[in-house]
């Protein structure tokens, strides 16, 4: 079975710091890796993904992520956070068991960007 | 801009009550989960539809949990009798393979008193 893990469960940094959530999945075969944010009071939404390719990849306000296969790792960076980017941040990982796209989220980071 | 559609989006109900909440997924998605969020437990993944079809409802309880799929345009997550236990936030997510991206929506906040 697939997991996934996120190391870091509170994060606090001032704006302007730089950004690094960790994410491990374990899981043997070809995965898709995503990280989604939750806003306070509001739903998941999609920041970015990797499927294939470029191991670097980009997503919206300035998110990125890298997937390391030989680490099992897609940790999430930000050079310069700001404070709308308080929230909480979840990894997650679709492996292809043959189960269709059931995501396995990890349990979430709670960052707070203080001024 | 198509959205996931979440009704109602509060729910405040006392126990021993039926609770209805419905979703409407992205036209032409095909898959359709349903994940319940707490403090405690975070977000758990309750059961999932392809095609209307359930593939995997192991995360629900069964003997007061109950999910469907009408037609493509409309998912129901039904709870009788609900408990105070059952106060969560509870989410619909759509996607369509091959991509595996889910698309969320608002969420139902279940209050059960």
């Amino acid at each position: 079975a697939q997991s996934v893990s996120q190391h870091n469960h509170h994060v606090i940094l001032s704006e302007a710091a730089s950004l690094e959530l960790g994410c491990n999945y374990s899981y043997g075969g070809t995965v898709n890796l995503f990280w989604y944010v939750q806003y306070p009071g509001q739903h998941l939404q999609l920041l970015l993904k990797y499927f294939s390719g470029d191991p670097l990849v980009k997503g919206i306000k300035g998110f990125e992520a890298e997937f390391i296969k030989s680490k099992f790792s897609f940790n999430l960076r930000k050079p310069s956070v700001q404070w709308s980017d308080t929230a909480e941040y979840f990894c997650a990982v679709n492996g292809f068991t043959g189960g269709g796209n059931k995501l396995t989220f990890g349990t979430g980071t709670q960052l707070k960007v203080e001024l | 801009d198509a959205r996931v559609t979440q009704t109602p989006r509060h729910k405040v109900t006392e126990m021993g009550q039926e609770v209805t909440m419905r979703c409407q997924p992205i036209l032409g998605h095909n898959t359709v989960f349903w994940y319940r969020q707490t403090m405690m437990q975070g977000l758990e993944l309750l059961a999932y539809f392809r095609n209307r079809a359930p593939l995997d409802d192991s995360g629900m309880p069964k003997d007061r949990f109950s999910a469907e799929m009408p037609d493509a345009t409309l998912a129901t997550l039904k709870i009788q009798p609900s408990e105070p236990r059952d106060s969560a936030v509870y989410f619909c997510a759509s996607g369509l393979p091959p991509t595996d991206t889910q698309y969320f929506g608002p969420g139902t906040r279940l209050t059960v008193l």
